[in-house]
């Protein structure tokens, strides 16, 4: 059963914390994207990821952290220096930078 | 700044009608085009994805492309109730390959 998933569903943060969303795939895409969604508003880029080791920051990277050490899995830190990280986030993956992207169920996060 | 434009809504559409949703681009070099649909609280999944200019048609969806006009639509035929959601449109910079998204048309389909 191939996909995308993303642990945990709901996730709450108490100031000061970092907390980790996890993203894995299994679809062998060489891709993968992290998005923030804000209510009302587009998808917004926060990292990516064309190949393993290798990754580039996107519009909203500061307050953010990733890694990509394996091609199945593209975990996203929510640092302390994110003001304002309660949001809907969303990792995707394509099977290469030019094409289709598919995004997993997303991870809802609420700071206390 | 490279920007894609949709109407927020919501479009309410009656049961059995032709929904039109629309969307503009600012960045000619646009290459790949992307309709996805998104339920409350869910992710995005894809309706459709057009290149070339004119129709391209899947089932009761049919996309349309104008890269002179730069803009880009979506139909959908005897709509149903459950195509109620929110139509995220997203399109391919030429340059850097990154998406760029619009912040989605909400659409009703009232019974």
């Amino acid at each position: 059963d191939g996909g995308i998933t993303q642990s945990p569903k709901y996730l709450f943060r108490k100031e000061g914390q970092n907390v980790t969303l996890s993203c894995e795939q299994n679809l062998n895409h060489d891709a993968m994207y992290w998005y923030r969604q804000d209510p009302g508003q587009g998808l917004r880029l926060i990292y990516y990821s064309q190949i393993v080791n290798d990754f580039q920051k996107g519009d909203i990277a500061e307050g953010y952290s990733v890694s990509r050490e394996k091609k199945e899995s593209f975990p996203l830190t929510v640092t302390s220096a994110q003001k304002n990280p309660t949001a809907f986030y969303l990792c995707a993956s394509s099977q290469d930078r030019t094409d289709t992207q598919y995004f997993g169920p997303g991870t809802r996060l609420t700071v206390l | 700044q490279k920007e894609v434009e949709q109407n927020s809504g919501p479009l309410s559409v009656p049961e059995g009608a032709i929904a039109s949703l629309n969307c503009t681009y600012s960045d000619r070099v646009s290459q790949s085009f992307f309709w996805y649909r998104q339920y409350s609280g869910k992710s995005p999944e894809l309706i459709m994805s057009i290149y070339s200019n004119g129709d391209k048609e899947d089932g009761r969806f049919t996309a349309q492309l104008n890269k002179a006009s730069q803009y880009v639509s979506l139909l959908i035929r005897d709509s149903q109730p459950s195509d109620s959601a929110t139509y995220l449109c997203a399109v391919n910079q030429g340059s850097n390959y990154q998406l760029i998204w619009g912040a989605g048309t909400k659409l009703i389909i009232k019974p």
